[in-house]
């Protein structure tokens, strides 16, 4: 099936530094949800997004799905060291349960 | 959100041997569960789909007498890979489906296979 195309694929920052990155893809999707993977361990879900248009905060973190339905954005305000991982968005469609995945965001960032 | 575990979270085996994967739903009944296969920095990718009392969807690719799944129980489904050879080393994570109008997905911790 048809993958997302997620960027930037690595982000290396300072402590405090915003973050910032999206997913696009060619079709329209109607949840877009966004996950961060710890080495070793399973996807954990940061945000879902339901609504084309809807903004939803989740502590530092901001997720916005586009108004064509077709993209969304990550953003982590005032990095830690514990924002480390690979983020990954996710579309999903009403007429299949599966979901499609970015290639991931990997994220440093220097204390 | 929902709780999955799966069991056992990391495996080595010898080539030519089955090894059974089994993720649970721990505090919700999922009609429906799905495994995927993650290569090392490489994003997930969907094996197929579980469904409780019948038989799974398999992804395009993915065969199915290679890697059999059972979802027996509203809260059990089982992989096993059979006959596994090392390019089936990778890390397998199931996850489950909450019905609704979300129907968001819960990812399980993943299981690491080593073959060798």
């Amino acid at each position: 099936g048809q993958q997302l195309n997620q960027s930037p694929q690595s982000m290396f920052i300072q402590e405090g530094e915003d973050v910032s990155m999206n997913c696009t893809s060619s079709s329209i999707f109607n949840t877009w949800l966004w996950y961060k993977q710890d080495p070793g361990e399973g996807p954990v879900l940061l945000i879902a997004l339901y609504k084309a248009g809807e903004l939803t905060s989740n502590g530092r973190l901001t997720a916005q799905f586009g108004i064509t339905r077709k993209d969304s954005f990550l953003n982590i305000s005032a990095s830690i060291p514990s924002d480390v991982g690979i983020y990954f968005c996710a579309g999903q469609k009403w007429n299949n349960n599966d979901m499609r995945f970015g290639a991931g965001t990997r994220l440093t960032v220097k204390p | 959100g929902a709780v999955v575990s799966q069991h056992p979270s990391w495996v080595i085996c010898k080539s030519g041997t089955s090894v059974k994967i089994e993720c649970r739903s721990l505090d919700f009944q999922a009609t429906t569960m799905f495994w995927y296969r993650q290569f090392p920095k490489q994003s997930l990718m969907l094996m197929a789909t579980s469904n409780e009392g019948s038989k799974a969807t398999y992804e395009q690719g993915v065969e199915k007498d290679k890697f059999l799944i059972n979802h027996a129980s509203l809260t059990l489904s089982t992989l096993t890979v059979t006959s596994a050879h090392p390019e089936d080393s990778s890390f397998y994570i199931c996850s489950v489906q909450l019905a609704g109008a979300s129907e968001t997905q819960y990812f399980g911790p993943g299981t690491r296979l080593l073959v060798l």
